[in-house]
């Protein structure tokens, strides 16, 4: 049973270049999460999905957006890229929205180097 | 706003004994609280969790405890091994229909053998 993928692993990008990242959910698990982890810290929210349908957004700015597909799987695109926007890329999926399941389980990354 | 608070940022201990994280959050709403451990270069891998009805739980050297009236929770690992070295996240959510998770900001355990 595979667990979540992400791609690619590794991106090099310069500043105000765009970059779409992409992520596919266990199978059966309707929810995707997006989370940035610069070096030395926590996970920072970005972004859930669920259905298709936008269900929370983290303190980040409009360059950040994302989708999700009919097949549940996921994309964020940066536009703009700062330096500041270097960091692991995690995505993190989960079989349903509301109480009961919320456990997360983690993608591998993307790990974005903007230079 | 929604803040976890995650205590020591650094830890070692000697090969065998307990290790103690802490962590206090701000939103007396949070029902879940999950731990991840991270090991360098890797994806952030759940360990454990509890949720807000559980005072304690265990899985073998594992344990978690969580007083809601604090707003405290810590993760408690008992006969440290080499391969325990790693950072450990503490983390909250609602537990609702956003499925938001807030993070502490890490504890770097480092096993002296």
């Amino acid at each position: 049973d595979a667990g979540v993928t992400q791609s690619p692993t590794h991106l090099i990008k310069t500043r105000g270049q765009h970059v779409t990242l992409r992520c596919s959910p266990i199978s059966g698990h309707k929810s995707v999460s997006w989370y940035q982890q610069v070096l030395g810290q926590g996970p920072q929210f970005i972004f859930q999905y669920y259905e298709k349908e936008e269900r929370g957004r983290g303190n980040f700015p409009d360059r950040f957006s994302a989708r999700q597909f009919p097949n549940y799987s996921s994309e964020l695109n940066v536009n703009a890229l700062l330096l500041g926007d270097s960091a692991l890329y995690l995505c993190a999926s989960r079989q349903l929205p509301y109480g009961g399941q919320e456990t997360q389980y983690f993608g591998p990354g993307t790990r974005l180097l903007v230079l | 706003g929604e803040n976890v608070e995650q205590h020591p940022s650094t830890l070692s201990v000697q090969e065998g004994d307990s290790a103690v994280i802490k962590c206090t959050y701000s939103d007396s709403a949070s029902n879940y609280f999950p731990w991840y451990k991270q090991e360098l270069g890797k994806r952030p891998q759940l360990i454990i969790d509890i949720r807000s009805n559980v005072g304690e739980k265990k899985d073998q050297r594992i344990a978690v405890t969580l007083n809601k009236t604090a707003k405290h929770f810590s993760l408690h690992i008992t006969e440290t091994q080499p391969e325990d070295s790693a950072v450990y996240f503490c983390a909250a959510s609602k537990g609702s229909s956003a499925s938001k998770i807030i993070f502490g900001s890490g504890t770097r355990l480092s096993i002296r053998p």
